[in-house]
């Protein structure tokens, strides 16, 4: 089964960093694209950021109110995706999500790049909730 | 960035009642534009995609419909198991961006 196991949500005071991790299984995690949503408590998700697969460059891109603060990466050896959140401030608070748009269901093989844009986030992972006060 | 608005925020409505819930961009966005289903406590439920293209195992009373800037999320009889928050999602641009939901209740 294709499963996202979100980890490493907590406690911390405003300007501390913390470090989630997302552990990928049931499918080819290198070949993906990664996304990193939040949603703040009784709000909607909002989009954090994307690191693109290394054989598409491993590029990144960041929501404006996260960007130069949190990082994204990913290991490919240990099928784990990491958000490095630094400089964290109360508005941080939320409940953080991976996900990717896999395309399941749809048949042959599809380019990462189109699933991105002409698909949607169709695997998430539980959640791990970051609280960000003093 | 492309803003996402919804209508209504809330809805009630009855079991077996058709309800239909907007979306509209600030720009167009064509046919990039997906809907969700979320319940309270867990991760959104991806439902539709490309604005009327069913997800597998999507039942059939869920239909989407709309292109450019205008959306729409259809259910045509309300089921127990359908009272959630929905939430658009356009996928036009790099940074997506979500609607503020609409959650539909039990009247």
């Amino acid at each position: 089964d294709v499963q996202l196991v979100e980890s490493g949500g907590g406690l911390v005071k405003p300007g501390g960093s913390l470090r989630l991790s997302c552990a990928a299984s049931g499918f080819t995690f290198s070949n993906a694209w990664m996304i990193w949503v939040r949603q703040a408590p009784g709000k909607g998700p909002e989009w954090v950021g994307r690191i693109k697969s290394k054989v598409d460059g491993e590029t990144t891109e960041y929501a404006s109110p996260v960007k130069d603060r949190f990082t994204i990466s990913r290991d490919d050896s240990k099928d784990t995706l990491y958000l490095q959140m630094n400089s964290l401030k109360i508005d941080d608070t939320a409940v953080y999500y991976c996900t990717s748009c896999l395309g399941l269901g749809k048949s042959g093989v599809v380019p990462a790049s189109m699933l991105y844009y002409y698909y949607g986030m169709d695997v998430w992972g539980q959640g791990t909730t970051v609280i960000v006060s003093s | 960035d492309v803003q996402m608005t919804q209508s209504p925020s809330s809805l009630s409505a009855s079991v077996g009642d058709r309800v239909t819930i907007t979306c509209r961009a600030s720009q167009n966005i064509f046919n990039f534009l997906n809907w969700y289903q979320q319940k309270p406590g867990k991760a959104p439920k991806f439902l539709i995609h490309a604005a009327s293209t069913l997800q597998s195992g999507v039942p059939s009373r869920f239909s989407g419909n709309g292109s450019g800037t205008d959306f729409t999320l259809t259910i045509s009889s309300l089921q127990p198991d359908d009272f959630a928050t929905y939430y658009c999602q356009q996928s036009y641009s790099t940074s997506y961006t979500f609607g503020q939901g609409t959650k539909l209740e039990i009247k």
